[in-house]
């Protein structure tokens, strides 16, 4: 299985809400990464996790909180998100090597609307 | 700061001209690079990696850390490779980063 998969595929969500986006990976990858893609621009880096440890945060604000409960597993909670959060949220893993890192798997995105 | 830059948003071709995709980083360090491509509808991929040194569906890539760039070269382009393509830099094992991308639009 070469696939990281995430759910779900389209969430739309008020501001007030809390919702979370998942996603999973069985290829063994330590280190697994959440993106935010807006429309026609690359996809921004927001946090990594190494090892199921938070390694990288990327100054996001608070109201995006990511968690790792175990090495498949990746998910991001949203609260009080604003309309300019709307986007594509990706997904990807990869394997970190001593000579460097692999090549990162996506997931086919969560397009998330905020309304 | 580390960064990646594609100077061209867009670039179009005729069926069979050359093609190359510009990619400039700014990185201190030993870089690792990589371009990933996106077809429409579909996820974003690996296209190629630069340690590989291969080519993939005749796309060769060679890093040139004098000039630090790593650009993107066909000799024949297709239709079928049209497409967004981005360039990405990885470093301190855990970060990967990518350029604002180019569009590559090849007519028949």
């Amino acid at each position: 299985d070469t696939e990281v998969t995430q759910t779900p595929k389209h969430l739309v969500m008020g501001m007030t809400n809390k919702k979370s986006l998942k996603c999973e990976q069985h290829m063994g990858h330590r280190a697994m990464y959440w993106y935010k893609q807006k429309a026609k621009k690359p996809p921004e880096l927001m946090f990594v996790y190494s090892y199921e440890k938070l390694s990288i945060n990327e100054s996001v604000p608070s109201r995006f909180s990511p968690e790792c409960p175990n090495s498949s597993l990746l998910n991001l909670h949203l609260h009080a998100l604003q309309p300019e959060d709307s986007a594509l949220y990706l997904c990807a893993s990869s394997q970190q090597l001593r000579t460097g890192t692999t090549e990162a798997f996506f997931g086919q995105g969560t397009r998330l609307t905020v309304v | 700061a580390q960064r990646v830059t594609q100077p061209e948003k867009l670039l179009s071709v005729f069926k069979g001209a050359p093609v190359e995709l510009k990619c400039n980083y700014s990185y201190s360090g030993s870089p690792e690079l990589f371009w990933y491509v996106q077809y429409s509808r579909q996820r974003l991929q690996l296209l190629l990696r630069h340690i590989s040194r291969e080519s993939i569906k005749g796309f060769t890539a060679d890093l040139n850390k004098g000039e630090t760039s790593f650009h993107l070269k066909k000799p024949f382009a297709q239709e079928e490779d049209s497409a967004m393509y981005y360039c990405a830099l990885s470093y301190n094992t855990d970060k990967l980063i990518f350029g604002t991308g180019t569009r590559l639009q090849v007519f028949p």
